[in-house]
């Protein structure tokens, strides 16, 4: 079975705090993602890379960078935390072979941005 | 960015009772995927579709590929209390191989 874990479940953190958010996966998998999901928005993709150290913008960019060093682990920086960054962020990872490709979550973070 | 659109936005059905809802676009897709996601969780892979007309069954969940390539619906047999949740389609383009997502669907079972 596909693993992606995500190194906290819950987050509770200040404005102007930096905040990291750590996606690990265990299967090898080139493409990974991070996502926003809010209520009435739905999934709203932030960043996602298809290899080590390869990085592109999603939908909404602003206020996040990322860091893929590794291919087993995606990190989505918050540089300085707002309030409207108060969010799920949900990780995803994907291999894509001959033109099929699903995408598999992790649980999910819950930031709060006091 | 780009949605699906997804119907119906909620569903409160009896257990037992049969549910069916379906996502359309006005763009072709390679991909459709069905995902159900349980409060403070991540969405989990229900079915994925690769081909147009594809039928494919889970357990009670049957999903299906639109011929057009722009559609497609899930269906759930029989439902049971731990159905209850969110379910969201979601399609993947070849040319740029990002998902794209629909609003998602709330079935609420009543008892």
């Amino acid at each position: 079975d596909v693993k992606v874990t995500q190194s906290s479940r819950y987050l509770v953190k200040r404005t102007g705090e930096k905040v990291f958010l750590e996606c690990v996966q265990d299967m090898d998998h080139e493409n990974m993602f991070w996502y926003r999901q809010d209520p009435g928005l739905g999934l709203r993709l932030i960043y996602f890379s298809y290899d080590v150290k390869m990085k592109e913008k999603g939908d909404i960019p602003e206020g996040y960078s990322v860091s893929r060093e590794k291919k087993e682990r995606f990190s989505l920086i918050l540089e300085s935390a707002s309030t409207n960054q108060t969010s799920m962020y949900l990780c995803a990872s994907s291999l894509t072979r001959d033109g099929q490709e699903t995408q598999y979550f992790g649980p999910g973070t819950r930031l709060l941005v006091l | 960015g780009q949605q699906l659109n997804q119907s119906p936005q909620s569903m409160f059905i009896q257990e037992g009772e049969d549910v069916s809802m379906n996502c359309t676009s006005s763009s072709i897709f390679n991909t459709w995927l069905w995902y159900k996601q349980d409060p403070g969780e991540g969405p989990v892979l229900l079915i994925a579709l690769y081909k147009a007309g594809e039928l494919t069954s889970n357990g009670r969940l049957t999903a299906q590929f639109g011929i057009t390539r722009k559609d497609s619906f899930l269906n759930i047999s029989a439902s049971i209390p731990s159905d209850v949740g969110i379910y969201f389609c979601a399609a993947i383009r070849y040319s740029n191989y990002q998902l794209i997502w629909g609003a998602g669907t709330k079935l609420i079972i009543k008892p």
